[in-house]
């Protein structure tokens, strides 16, 4: 346990569903991040939350709602997926402002669109 | 611009051998910090090993070691005694530049034969 944890670990959803991935963290860390994993591609940054404001979004198209209530929840809402959206989505969190401080990772969900 | 480089799609080390992979940074930043992190098939990056640009000694962890050649720009992680559950990915990390990003290379697939 990383002390990050995302849910759930697997995902499988239809074109037209909506769902959402969780992630949670009880580390004090104020920054939060969702990345995506594709296969035999880099980490590809998504959302950046900072003291629960939304600091950066890295042209992620709108079918991906971030969600951030409290600097230790993260929610990714997520409509009308297409099936290149397939792919590992993972978690991270840290403290702001610390170099010597990398990022804490969650185990990732595993999303399947059909 | 800040930029990490593995140049090591995939590498096979015999149990019990030591291993080196390397990692290039890119910055005109005085100061960051680099790091290793660990990926196995499940999903979850586990982190491994961090170096400063102060530090004046290499870091290690255990059976981690970074190779910290600042002048070359290069931080290569060397697994010593390899094992069967070192078969993972492995990504080089940087964070610093504005913002305190964190920059991932494209990872190392390493394979350890028994």
């Amino acid at each position: 346990e990383t002390g990050v944890t995302q849910t759930p670990r697997h995902l499988v959803m239809g074109m037209t569903n909506k769902k959402s991935l969780k992630c949670e963290q009880h580390l004090g860390h104020n920054a939060m991040y969702w990345y995506k994993q594709s296969a035999k591609k880099p980490l590809e940054l998504m959302f950046v939350y900072n003291f629960k404001e939304q600091t950066e979004n890295n042209s992620v198209p709108s079918r991906f709602s971030p969600e951030c209530p409290n600097s230790s929840h993260l929610f990714l809402h997520l409509h009308t997926l297409q099936p290149e959206d397939s792919a590992l989505y993972l978690c991270a969190s840290s403290p702001l402002n610390s170099q010597n401080y990398g990022y804490t990772f969650g185990s990732g969900t595993r999303l399947t669109v059909v | 611009a800040q930029k990490i480089t593995q140049t090591q799609p995939g590498m096979f080390v015999q149990e019990k051998e030591a291993v080196t992979l390397d990692c290039t940074y890119d910055t005109s930043d005085p100061s960051y910090g680099l790091f290793w992190y660990k990926q196995p098939s499940s999903g979850e990056m586990i982190f491994l090993i961090y170096q400063g640009s102060y530090d004046q000694q290499n870091a290690t962890e255990g059976r981690y070691s970074l190779n910290f050649q600042k002048a070359r720009k290069s931080a290569n992680l060397v697994i010593s005694a390899s094992q069967l559950g070192d078969s993972a990915m492995y990504f080089c990390a940087m964070r610093g530049g504005a913002g305190n990003q964190f920059y991932f290379g494209t990872g190392t697939s390493l394979t350890v034969i028994p």
